[in-house]
């Protein structure tokens, strides 16, 4: 079953505003990882937020987390059309679950679209 | 620093045929995992390897394979495949547990 579910399933914004894409999930993490994913080519990494805190920015990326409503957001700012693509959340299970070690859990993804 | 590297990029094969695949990590990086990726299940979880060890198995039947050798590269092998194995095949590669996963561009299969 999936660990992670985005919100919105996709969401479509013109050029120069901000999107922001949901991550949920249903158990204790270790850190949460947002990527992106470009017509099914490969993942690129966007952030990793660990679960002691609570925000980390990088470029026009904004990244939240709440371990108390197991939630996380990714605000991109000043959207491009080049922004246009699918975003996934990860999430790396807590230590307790050693078996797990290194394994991510995806969501199905948001797909932004980014029109000029 | 070179990204993660997969070979081949794209194949066809045909059902009951076997499929090798190749994935070269970032240099240093001893943690390999794999990734497959569809539009009906997402992003499933293959296997990981440290060290040459499998550390950890999703939950794919038996003709799912894999070994990491001792320069931290990793193949992954298919045997007797079904049309239901084309897919995306995604490595990645990472310092260690927990850690940021990098992933590489990709193995697009395609069973006819």
């Amino acid at each position: 079953s999936q660990q992670g579910e985005e919100d919105p399933q996709a969401l479509s914004i013109q050029e120069g505003e901000n999107a922001t894409m949901n991550c949920s999930y249903k158990t204790s993490i270790n850190n949460l990882q947002w990527y992106r994913q470009n017509s099914g080519r490969g993942l690129v990494h966007l952030i990793l937020i660990r679960s002691n805190e609570r925000e980390k920015h990088s470029g026009r990326l904004r990244v939240t987390l709440d371990t108390s409503k197991k939630s996380s957001s990714l605000l991109i700012t000043a959207s491009r059309a080049a922004d246009t693509a699918s975003y996934f959340c990860a999430t790396s299970l807590t230590a307790d679950r050693g078996s797990t070690l290194g394994r991510l859990y995806f969501g199905r993804g948001t797909q932004l679209t980014v029109w000029p | 620093k070179a990204g993660v590297t997969q070979t081949p990029r794209y194949l066809i094969k045909t059902r009951g045929q076997q499929v090798t695949l190749s994935c070269s990590p970032i240099s240093g990086h001893r943690s390999v995992s794999w990734y497959q990726q569809t539009p009906g299940q997402g992003l499933q979880f293959l296997f990981e390897y440290f060290s040459e060890t499998q550390r950890n198995k999703g939950n794919f039947p038996g003709r799912f394979s894999g070994r990491q050798f001792s320069n931290s590269r990793s193949e992954m092998n298919v045997s007797t495949l079904e049309l239901g194995d084309s897919a995306l095949y995604l490595c990645a590669s990472s310092p260690g547990a927990r850690e940021t996963q990098y992933f590489g561009p990709g193995t697009r299969l395609l069973v006819l």
